[in-house]
């Protein structure tokens, strides 16, 4: 079974300034996907960011990127020139590569941004 | 927006009863996921399908059931309500075919009282 760890319960950091928040897992599977979820106050699950575990270059989605370490199982994300509106729950979630396959998702970092 | 609805948007209701949470998924998207929110047990996924038919189960109990009838929408079932079932559910759709992105659903939030 695949695990998701996210260690930083909590987070907050200044408006403008860059964040990474991290994520490791555990998987025997060599193809898989890594996603990035945002659950703001509203509660709904907005996808940030992907991954293919078979690419080597990291994603890229304007503000934010990912540094996703296959060898160590490591799949931060880094946002930044935070924006108030950035703040929310930030899952990172692991998707086996065998056609639709289920999330299996982290316990969350709920991420704040001061103004 | 996700393009992906649910209904109701909250329900409570009493323990012992049943409801049922309904879901429409993205236009042309095949694949419905549900998954559970709870404050102890996180998001967790509980019941797959995929064109009408059952793809895969998680941690789904005896006392839920799902569908997915043939204009694609969803149906979870949740009889015998305990005070526990009390959690945010999300439905989820993907393409298929290859994409396997979901996009999410804003969510019912189920209390039971």
């Amino acid at each position: 079974a695949q695990t998701v760890t996210q260690s930083q319960p909590e987070m907050s950091v200044q408006e403008a300034e860059t964040v990474t928040l991290s994520c490791t897992y555990d998987t025997s599977e060599n193809n898989y996907y890594l996603f990035w979820y945002k659950q703001p106050p509203s509660r709904q699950m907005i996808l940030v960011i992907r991954q293919e575990a078979y690419k080597q270059q990291n994603a890229t989605e304007n503000r934010f990127s990912v540094n996703f370490q296959k060898a160590a199982k490591s799949f931060s994300l880094k946002i930044s020139d935070s924006q108030l509106g950035d703040t929310a729950m930030y899952f990172c979630a692991f998707m086996r590569n065998f056609g639709n396959e289920k999330l299996t998702f982290g316990t969350g970092t709920r991420l704040t941004i001061i103004p | 927006d996700s393009g992906v609805t649910q209904t109701p948007k909250h329900l409570i209701t009493a323990t012992g009863q049943r409801v049922t949470l309904r879901c429409s998924p993205r236009s042309g998207d095949l694949s419905v996921y549900w998954y559970q929110q709870s404050l102890d047990q996180g998001l967790q996924f509980l019941i797959q399908y995929y064109n009408g038919e059952e793809r895969a189960k998680g941690n789904i109990l005896e006392r839920f059931s799902a569908q997915q009838f043939p204009d694609l929408h969803s149906e979870l079932n949740l009889s015998s309500l305990e005070l526990g079932d009390s959690a945010l559910y999300f439905c989820a759709s993907s393409p298929g075919q290859g994409r396997n992105e979901q996009y999410f659903g804003p969510g019912t939030r189920l209390t039971v009282t």
